[in-house]
């Protein structure tokens, strides 16, 4: 059974950092890319960064230069390093999987709040 | 940057068609996928590459996409398919949402 498990959601002030994890099983990890999608109550979904098979990584320009996504195929785990944190970001983070582009996230985990607040 | 558009609500009557459109420039020569999303839920994927359902999604689930406006369709609509409704397309390298739809079913 596929799962994707995040963590490392949590308060932070504005201006800190957070790293979040998600942890995936039931699929070979290293051979899909990987998503981070936010979620801010009541709002829609944002994409927030993506890495590829091969290591690639994609962020909006909301994000650029404070999100870092990387993954570490040997534990099967995808991170999102965080710095520089906005009110903005407060949201369920969702990590989801696509196995090629285009082919849609066809699995999500259950999300991580990131609250970020003074 | 890249928008998708799509109508904040939708409603339609038990066992009627629904129709859900997103726009964007060019949409057509891109391919579009459908998610939905009840309270408290994390997103489902229903269509992708236009038109494909992934295995367990319901055939009256059907997609199309041609020049600026990709369409979820829902033939037969039933109660338990109330929920929020998101379009997705890859732009060069990001990925693109729409604002989501809420499909009302009374």
């Amino acid at each position: 059974e596929v799962q994707l498990v995040e963590s490392g959601g949590g308060l932070v002030q504005p201006g800190g950092s957070l790293r979040l994890s998600c942890a995936a099983s039931g699929f070979t990890f290293s051979s899909y890319d990987m998503h981070w999608v936010r979620q801010a109550t009541g709002k829609g979904l944002e994409w927030v960064s993506g890495i590829g098979v091969a290591g690639d990584t994609y962020y909006p320009g909301s994000v650029k230069g404070r999100f870092t996504i990387s993954r570490e195929n040997a534990k099967n785990s995808l991170y999102l390093q965080m710095n520089s944190l906005r009110a903005g970001d407060t949201a369920v983070y969702y990590c989801a999987r696509e196995e090629r582009r285009n082919s849609g996230f066809d699995y999500w985990g259950q999300g991580t709040l990131v609250t970020v607040s003074s | 940057s890249y928008e998708l558009t799509q109508p904040p609500s939708v409603s339609v009557s038990p066992g009627q068609t629904a129709s859900i459109t997103c726009s964007g420039d060019k949409l057509g020569d891109k391919y579009a996928c459908w998610y939905h999303q009840k309270p408290g839920q994390s997103p489902v994927l229903i269509i992708y590459q236009d038109t494909k359902r992934p295995s367990g999604i319901p055939e009256r689930f059907s997609g199309s996409n041609s020049g600026n406006t990709a369409t979820l369709t829902i033939s037969g609509t039933q109660a338990m398919d109330e929920a929020d409704y998101y379009c997705q397309a890859w732009d060069s390298n990001t990925v693109v949402f729409g604002g989501g739809t809420k499909l009302t079913v009374l």
